[in-house]
């Protein structure tokens, strides 16, 4: 089983619709939650790290839910720069270790 | 700041051949790491490396060395390419003990083994 698991994708939306992101994880231990985006033959840069209270960065809210071990990021009033592929991170192993979800990608149309 | 570095680009190898790649960082962090990217698999962490003269195997470390002598500086060794090794590269730093700080990536290295 793997670490982390998300829907691939793609998802296809129309500019100003709200889209979601969920992310499974297979150890309870994690310790900590980020996002991700990377763009084309890029490097992944980081979105937002995901706090156990839920957290929002403008048009971005991520939630966590240790009991479910489920990660999830809401995208409000998508842009076409928001296209691009979300990956869902954990870390563990006294932050030693970073485990990868294998990415979501998201396709904002005009 | 420079932030992270990697050389080269991009290279193609032959089966057998070895090579290796460099990363370096100016931010003076502690912890650095090296991933493979392939398609539909995510990134995998090779190797990885918590201070100067350390390093440690992550979930992929087959068919790769590294060596992290000075703390700027993590080099990824391939002394026996294969094709299944073809792979963009990706190197990262992380700051020790600031567990809510992440990762800051190099641009990659595509690799293609022939």
């Amino acid at each position: 089983r793997k670490e982390v698991e998300q829907d691939p994708g793609p998802f296809n939306v129309p500019e100003g619709a709200t889209v979601a992101f969920n992310c499974t994880y297979s150890n309870s231990a994690s310790q900590s939650f980020f996002w991700y985006r990377q763009d084309c033959r890029k490097e992944p840069k980081l979105l937002m790290s995901v706090y156990s209270s839920g957290n929002e960065d403008g048009r971005f809210t991520a939630q966590l839910n240790r009991a479910s071990q489920y990660i999830s990021l809401l995208i409000r009033d998508s842009k076409l720069s928001d296209s691009a592929t979300y990956l869902c991170v954990v870390g563990r192993d006294n932050f030693n270790k970073f485990y990868f979800g294998s990415g979501t990608k998201l396709n904002v149309k005009p | 700041n420079a932030g992270v570095t990697q050389t080269p680009k991009f290279r193609v190898l032959k089966t057998g051949q070895s090579m290796t790649l460099l990363c370096a960082q100016d931010m003076n962090h502690e912890y650095m790491y090296w991933y493979r990217q392939d398609p539909g698999m995510g990134l995998r962490l090779i190797h990885y490396s918590v201070g100067e003269g350390t390093t440690a195997k992550g979930e992929v470390p087959d068919g790769y060395n590294v060596s992290r002598l000075k703390k700027q500086n993590f080099l990824l060794g391939l002394e026996s390419a294969a094709p299944s090794q073809t792979s963009v590269y990706f190197c990262a730093s992380h700051y020790l003990g600031r567990e809510l700080e992440t990762q800051y990536f190099g641009p990659g290295t595509r690799l293609l083994v022939l």
